[in-house]
Order: C-alpha cells, then sequence, then structure tokens
C-alpha cells in the first residue's frame, strides 16, 4: 500500500545551525504534502504545506522542497532555536482525499 | 481561536470493557478523523466523516466503530478493549477539501490493562 518514508528518525543541532528533514512518498497521485510540528506533550501543529504544482515554499525559517520525480520532499529549518525542538511529521494526501499518510516522525533537538 | 476539544486526556481501563472517546470541535468544520499515534508509526487514520451521520472506515478500523449524530461531535467506541489497543488516540477536524489543513485535539492516552 501507500506508505511515507521519512529520514532521520532523531536529529540533533546546536541552535543556529541548519535542520533538514527528508520524505519520499509511493503513491504518484499525492499532490499535497504538510508538515506537522508536535512539541511534547502537545497537539500537532501544521506548520507549512506544499502542492504538487510549487517546487518550493518558504514561511520566515521554513521552507518545504518537492522534487514530484523523485517523489521526495524535505522540510528545511534555518537559524535553528530551542523552541524548534519537537516531532516533526510529514504527510501526504491528494486534493479532496480524506487519507493522510504520515512519515513516522523525526524528533529534532535543538542544543542551546 | 480554533478549538478540538477531547475529552479525557488519560484513561485507564480494562480488557473487554467498552471505551468511549469524544470529539468536540467549535469550528463548524465539515470532516472530522479519528487517528492513533504510536511510536515509529506516525499517525494512522482509524475513521473519517465528512458529514453528519456518515462515517468511512480508515486504514486500521478494526476493533473499532465511530458515531457522528452532530456536526461538531465525533466519538470513537472501542467495543472491547484489547491490550493492543494501548495508544495515544487523537482526533482532527478540517474546514475544507478532505483531510487538508488538519486541526488536531490535545489526544486522549489510553492505557489497557
Amino acid at each position: 500500500g501507500e506508505n511515507v518514508e521519512q529520514h532521520p528518525s532523531t536529529l540533533s543541532v546546536q541552535e543556529g545551525d541548519s535542520a533538514v528533514i527528508k520524505c519520499t512518498y509511493s503513491d504518484s497521485a499525492s499532490n499535497y504534502f504538510p508538515w506537522y510540528k508536535q512539541e511534547l506533550g502537545k497537539r500537532p501543529q501544521l506548520i507549512i504545506d506544499i502542492r504538487s504544482n510549487v517546487g518550493e515554499k518558504k514561511d520566515q525559517r521554513i521552507a518545504v522542497t518537492l522534487n514530484k520525480t523523485a517523489k521526495h520532499f524535505s522540510l528545511h529549518i534555518t537559524e535553528t532555536q530551542p523552541e524548534d525542538s519537537a516531532v516533526y511529521f510529514c504527510a501526504a494526501s491528494y486534493t479532496g482525499g480524506f487519507k493522510t499518510i504520515f512519515g513516522a516522525g523525526t524528533r529534532l533537538f535543538v542544543k542551546a | 481561536d480554533v478549538k478540538v476539544t477531547q475529552s479525557s486526556r488519560y484513561l485507564v481501563k480494562r480488557t473487554g470493557e467498552k471505551v468511549f472517546l469524544e470529539c468536540v470541535q467549535d469550528m463548524d468544520h465539515e470532516n472530522m478523523f479519528w487517528y492513533r499515534q504510536d511510536p515509529g508509526l506516525g499517525l494512522r487514520l482509524i475513521y473519517f466523516s465528512y458529514d453528519v451521520k456518515m462515517k468511512e472506515k480508515g486504514d486500521i478500523p478494526e476493533g473499532y466503530s465511530v458515531s457522528r449524530e452532530k456536526k461538531e461531535r465525533f466519538s470513537l467506541i472501542l467495543e472491547s478493549a484489547s491490550t493492543n489497543q494501548t495508544s495515544m488516540y487523537l482526533c482532527a477536524s478540517s474546514l475544507g477539501q478532505g483531510a487538508e489543513k488538519l486541526f488536531f485535539g490535545s489526544g486522549t492516552q489510553l492505557s489497557v490493562l
């Protein structure tokens, strides 16, 4: 069945460095790719999303890139801060679809 | 501020018990979802609903049922709880197309002993 692979499972960076999380999806019909951030003990929250007609999207310190041919998409966080420490989930679905496939998550630690 | 509220943060039940998990949203969203979250497995869809009284199976519906009698309320039911249903359960809602831009509740950590 469809799946989304996410790497790495754990990532530790120094404050101020960049962090990159990568995902690969299997269903070529997927055209909507959201990223959710879940801080410890809190609910997942949407931080950015991208559609397949766009190759890159930025929002302040976060950006997402998409390579449709390779079925890869990535989250980039620049100038990391301790409050970026959380679990990040990538996901894939298609417009109007109800079944979102989530990656297993990446636990990001930002060391002060 | 948008809100999805789950009735219990922690719940402990015994094997074989019938368990109800309640979720209420105040955003007038059409679509509601139940996921379970397990370490290393991400979030997996149990059931979803796109309208009152309408429900559809997700990827892992076995052992669960749902009820949506009112637009704002979506209940998850474990007919006979088993230990392998020990998990974090997350309710979510979305306004527009399908499962785009999900708003999640804070979750219910269910332990079945």
